[in-house]
């Protein structure tokens, strides 16, 4: 089946740890996002990629990176220098241009 | 302010009844795309809006875009305990950027039995 896979659901780390969330898709997607979701603020763009090795900041890039090494993935890493990186992550995916995005299943991240 | 403002922020309805749920931009809207989400899931698309006066439906619920495309309305006729959940809009502001998205805080839907 096609899809968007996001690993793992739950996830916690200690402050300053560096931590890396994982995104697959195989609906042969050009494009790739991680949205961040906290309460009350529905959901904020961290980054995107449109196309396989480049990939452009979105509102709340500060204290992430990502790569996209290949077609099917777009992992981000959360950095000691995000300075609240508790949320609830969501990846997506789509045809360039104005299609809807397939959301991954999102992955609850919580520093402790 | 926020560029995208939804309202009611929570909404707890009667089984059988309708309800609205409103999504307002600041800016001109070029598509404007709403999707559920249960919580702590990913999100489910529902519908795309593009041309001002666009009406789409699906099942038992209808979207509008307004004539002026700052403004869309999400109706839900006769509820069920399975419409329950997190409705989002979505705006794209610079035409056809279906994933790059400003997104509105979100409208919570409870269906009593």
């Amino acid at each position: 089946d096609g899809g968007i896979t996001q690993s793992p659901k739950y996830l916690f780390r200690k402050e300053g740890q560096n931590v890396t969330l994982s995104c697959e898709q195989n609906l042969n997607h050009d494009a790739m996002y991680w949205y961040r979701q906290d309460p009350g603020q529905g959901l904020r763009l961290i980054y995107y990629s449109q196309i396989v090795n480049d990939f452009q900041k979105g509102d709340i890039a500060e204290g992430y990176s990502v790569s996209r090494e290949k077609k099917e993935s777009f992992p981000l890493t959360v950095t000691s220098a995000q300075k609240n990186p508790t949320a609830f992550y969501l990846c997506a995916s789509n045809w360039q241009g104005g299609t809807e995005a397939f959301f991954g299943q999102g992955t609850r991240l919580t520093v402790v | 302010s926020q560029e995208l403002e939804q309202s009611p922020q929570s909404l707890i309805v009667q089984e059988g009844k309708n309800l609205t749920i409103n999504c307002t931009s600041s800016k001109t809207l070029y598509g404007l795309y709403w999707y559920k989400q249960k919580y702590g899931e990913g999100l489910i698309f529902l519908m795309m809006l593009q041309k001002g006066g666009e009406e789409k439906s699906h099942e038992k619920i209808t979207a509008k875009l307004d004539e002026k495309k700052q403004q869309s309305s999400l109706h839900i006729t006769a509820s069920q305990p399975s419409h329950a959940g997190i409705y989002l809009c979505g705006a794209d502001h610079k035409y056809n950027q279906g994933g790059k998205l400003i997104f509105g805080q979100g409208t919570e839907l409870s269906v009593k039995p």
